[in-house]
């Protein structure tokens, strides 16, 4: 069966610090893969997403990047945060096949 | 541009009744619409899709309606337990890309 792993689970960071969190698929090949973000009480919003090893689309300008670097691996990056990254982030994966989103269990960012 | 609305405002019902979370759309022609399930501090989890030829779909005491004339669709929980008490999002595919747009939600409170 698929299942998807995100971690940190929760991660504090000041200002300024670098950011990555990674995300890994199991039990299925070529997903399709997000990054959102939930801030306190609010919608997701759509970060990045990927259909491919090396193929990124960016939703939202901002100081985060993405990288996917193997088939069942996504990484969401930040050279300086910014207390406005603070929030929820959530990876999630589905396929052509498969069009109901799965999410990882998210990770609670607080930039203090 | 694409909107999706919930009602913001939190439902509360008495258990064993049925309840019914709205989702209304402007601006899109969504091919489905996707209901998901949200506890706090955790991922969103799926529940159902609906397609724009179906008009209702039923899963054990879930109901979802879809009516894309009135650009609405429904979610009904029949015999509703304390255990249903969640957050409940909608969420539809952009027009382009067909990346899924989710709702703020509606948060559900079952009391016994």
């Amino acid at each position: 069966s698929q299942t998807i792993h995100q971690w940190p689970a929760t991660l504090v960071q000041p200002v300024g610090s670098p950011l990555s969190l990674e995300c890994t698929v199991e039990g299925t090949s070529n997903p399709n893969l997000y990054w959102y973000r939930q801030a306190a009480g609010r919608g997701l919003q759509l970060l990045f997403y990927s259909v491919g090893i090396g193929q990124i689309s960016s939703e939202v300008p901002q100081n985060l990047s993405a990288s996917r670097p193997q088939d069942r691996q996504f990484i969401l990056s930040s050279k300086k945060l910014l207390l406005s990254d603070s929030g929820f982030y959530l990876c999630a994966w589905n396929s052509d096949r498969v069009y109901g989103y799965t999410f990882g269990s998210g990770t609670r960012l607080t930039v203090v | 541009s694409q909107k999706i609305e919930q009602n913001s405002e939190a439902l509360n019902i008495q258990e064993g009744k049925t309840a019914t979370l709205t989702c209304n759309y402007t601006n899109y022609s969504p091919a489905y619409l996707q209901w998901y399930r949200q506890d706090p501090g955790r991922g969103p989890v799926f529940l159902l899709l609906i397609r724009e030829n179906e008009k209702e779909k039923r899963k054990e005491r879930l109901k979802v309606t879809f009516d894309t004339t009135l650009k609405q669709s429904l979610f009904h929980i029949t015999a509703s337990q304390p255990a249903d008490s969640a957050t409940y999002l909608c969420a539809l595919p952009r027009n382009q890309g067909g990346k899924l747009i989710f709702g703020q939600g509606t948060e559900l409170s079952v009391k016994p």
